[in-house]
């Protein structure tokens, strides 16, 4: 089946650290990958998306590049800040199916 | 402009209630979505609505039923509330017509339901 593994949290980092966020997918087809992220007391957003292999998503200084080889789609930023502290979570969705898998999410927290 | 919104934000109520929460979006979307996450923010997949068809239905009791008068609006009416099912609900839409590829999912800020 279709289903997404991220890094279990929680995840603590110092203002400017570096951050990365595994996360391996599982999929049958041709899926598109998402990071989603949530902030406290509020609904998901997405941060950022890839469709195809070797694409990279940006968005807010947030990367991740969609690695068909290694079926793995990690989140990375080079300077973390306190306003990045989250929930985030990896999905996909494959072609034809109507459906998002989530994982079950990480949570960051960014200190001073 | 709230694309995707939800009422109440909060519910609190007694087991054995029935009680409903309404979701709307004007995104325009043809495809929506319930989702349930639980206090360790896991988050799974309810229902989906296709242009007011159900689409998806997960392993879901049969107390939870979706209803969805147009495909802007997709309710969840929640028959004889149990304490387990305390938990965030989140409503999503997504442009993806069932059969093409699924399109980015926006969120409603959730439902916080607690069943005393």
């Amino acid at each position: 089946g279709n289903s997404v593994t991220q890094m279990e949290g929680p995840v603590t980092l110092s203002e400017e650290a570096f951050l990365t966020i595994n996360c391996t997918y599982t999929a049958t087809g041709y899926p598109s990958l998402f990071w989603y992220v949530q902030y406290p007391g509020e609904g998901l957003q997405l941060l950022l998306k890839a469709t195809k292999a070797d694409d990279k998503g940006s968005n807010k200084g947030f990367e991740a590049t969609y690695r068909k080889e290694t079926t793995s789609f990690h989140l990375e930023k080079g300077s973390v800040q306190v306003s990045d502290s989250a929930v985030y979570f990896c999905a996909l969705s494959v072609w034809g199916i109507n459906d998002m898998r989530f994982g079950a999410g990480t949570r960051l927290t960014v200190k001073p | 402009d709230t694309a995707v919104s939800q009422t109440p934000k909060y519910l609190v109520t007694q087991m054995g209630n029935d009680k409903s929460i309404k979701c709307e979006q004007n995104l325009g979307h043809d495809t929506m979505y319930w989702y349930k996450q639980d206090s360790k923010k896991f988050l799974k997949i309810m229902f989906s609505y296709n242009n007011k068809e159900l689409i998806i239905n997960e392993t879901v009791p049969n107390r939870f039923s979706p209803k969805s008068p147009d495909k802007a609006h997709l309710n969840l009416h929640i028959n004889s509330l149990e304490l387990g099912d305390s938990a965030v609900y989140f409503c999503a839409s997504s442009q993806g017509t069932a059969g093409e590829h699924t399109d980015t999912q926006y969120f409603g800020p959730g439902t916080r339901l607690t069943v005393l």
